[in-house]
């Protein structure tokens, strides 16, 4: 099967800190996915990866940045969170375009 | 831009009915559509996927329709169960290497 795993199930951190979200995937796929969910919002994409190293913004990238030095781990980063990053983040890998994703657990994150 | 709409109320129905649920998107021709389900406080899990030259598809209890000329998918669920209530998400490729999702319906079964 499949596993995608986001380091933290709960996190909570000060306005202003650097906030890390790591993600693996172990099933070599090309593609990873950085998304963000909030009540009544959906899923809204922040970044996402086709390659090592490479990276393209989603609908909401202002205030993250990514990084994917290898291939099978895509961590996204806050600069320096504010209260309304407040959300739960879900990474998800997929294989190549048109093809499934496969989600991660969560990560949620409260921003105090 | 790209919109994909579901219906934000939940739907409620009684254990054994069929449930339906709709997706309609806007402004794209997409080659294919996906159907996933979430549980609260946990991450999507993919049900199914159809692509535009099919019609119909089905995977045990549930049924998938697509149609590109209404810019429509129906998710059915038949013979509900409670174990069924979640919600459910439509989501596509639309033209960038990302998929977009729709805000998802919430499915209540009744006992």
């Amino acid at each position: 099967d499949v596993k995608v795993t986001q380091s933290s199930r709960y996190l909570v951190k000060r306005t202003g800190e650097k906030v890390f979200l790591e993600c693996v995937q172990d099933m070599d796929h090309e593609n990873m996915f950085w998304y963000r969910q909030d009540p009544g919002l959906g899923l809204r994409l922040i970044y996402f990866s086709y390659d090592v190293k490479m990276k393209e913004k989603g609908d909401i990238p202002e205030g993250y940045s990514v990084s994917r030095e290898k291939k099978e781990r895509f961590s996204l980063i806050l600069e320096s969170a504010s209260t309304n990053q407040t959300s739960m983040y879900l990474c998800a890998s997929s294989f190549w375009q048109n093809t499934e994703a496969f989600f991660g657990q969560g990560t949620r994150l409260t921003v105090v | 831009s790209q919109k994909i709409e579901q219906n934000s109320e939940a739907l409620n129905i009684q254990e054994g009915k069929t449930a339906t649920l709709t997706c309609n998107y806007t402004n794209y021709s997409p080659a294919y559509l996906q159907w996933y389900r979430q549980d609260p406080g946990r991450g999507p899990v993919f049900l199914l996927l159809i692509r535009e030259n099919e019609k119909e598809k089905r995977k045990e209890r549930l049924k998938v329709t697509f149609d590109t000329t209404l810019k429509q998918s129906l998710f059915h669920i038949t013979a509900s169960q409670p174990a069924d209530s979640a919600t459910y998400l439509c989501a596509l490729y639309t033209g960038r290497r990302a998929l977009t999702f729709g805000s998802g319906t919430r499915l209540q079964v009744q006992p």
